[in-house]
């Protein structure tokens, strides 16, 4: 099976950094997603790492790290639109073949206050 | 289409009611997936298709779900004799082969809620 764990909760404030991590655990580990999702919509995508170090896409990054099983994302000069639940998600070899199946970690949920 | 629709939005179910949520993925995508989140929890996998075939169907909860995608497209998630434990999000979502196409791109959802 896979264990995946991020925080709950985090805060911060307007205009600051923040770095949500997450650790799994899981066999025939792929890959790494990032999602977003703003309550009552759909989880957006945010980034994906296979391999090792850090992707910088915009205000956001993503840093995997495979011998660790550890993650993170980092948000930068954050907005108040970046309140939403962030997911970790894992992507594992099935044996059926054909696609990956991602595994969501319960979601951290991000309030950035002014 | 655009991108992932799914129909209805939101469901109000009597208890023992059964409900067919439907789920309309990304034209030409080939795999699609079902997913149930509940609230202020991250989504839990129920299904996974490839065209028309039922690859993965180990997270459905009990044999009162089932799901299908008769012609590779469209994909319908029925639930027998549903109970209040049913009430959840379901999310469907679709993704591209093309080695660029990462994202899961997902639906938004529809609300079940079982009275």
């Amino acid at each position: 099976g896979q264990n995946i764990d991020q925080p709950t909760e985090m805060t911060a404030t307007e205009g600051a950094i923040v770095q949500i991590n997450c650790t799994y655990q899981t066999s025939g580990f792929n890959g790494l997603f990032w999602y977003q999702q703003h309550a009552g919509e759909a989880p957006t995508f945010l980034s994906y790492n296979v391999l090792d170090g850090l992707e910088e896409k915009g205000r956001f990054s993503s840093f995997l790290s495979r011998s660790k099983g550890y993650s993170y994302l980092l948000l930068k000069e954050l907005q108040m639109k970046d309140s939403a639940s962030y997911l970790c998600a894992v992507t594992t070899f099935t044996p059926s073949g054909g696609s990956y199946i991602p595994t969501f970690g319960r979601g951290t949920s991000l309030i950035v206050h002014p | 289409g655009a991108g992932v629709s799914q129909s209805p939005r939101y469901k109000v179910a009597k208890r023992g009611q059964d409900v067919a949520l439907r789920c309309d993925p990304i034209s030409g995508h080939v795999s699609l997936f079902w997913y149930q989140q509940a609230l202020g929890q991250g989504p839990e996998f129920l299904t996974y298709f490839q065209n028309e075939a039922q690859l993965d169907k180990s997270g459905l909860p009990s044999d009162r779900f089932f799901a299908e995608r008769p012609e590779g497209s469209v994909s319908t998630l029925k639930i027998q004799r549903t109970q209040q434990e049913d009430s959840a999000v379901y999310l469907c979502a679709s993704v591209g082969q093309t080695s660029s196409d990462y994202g899961y791109t997902f639906g938004s959802g529809t609300r079940l809620t079982v009275v």
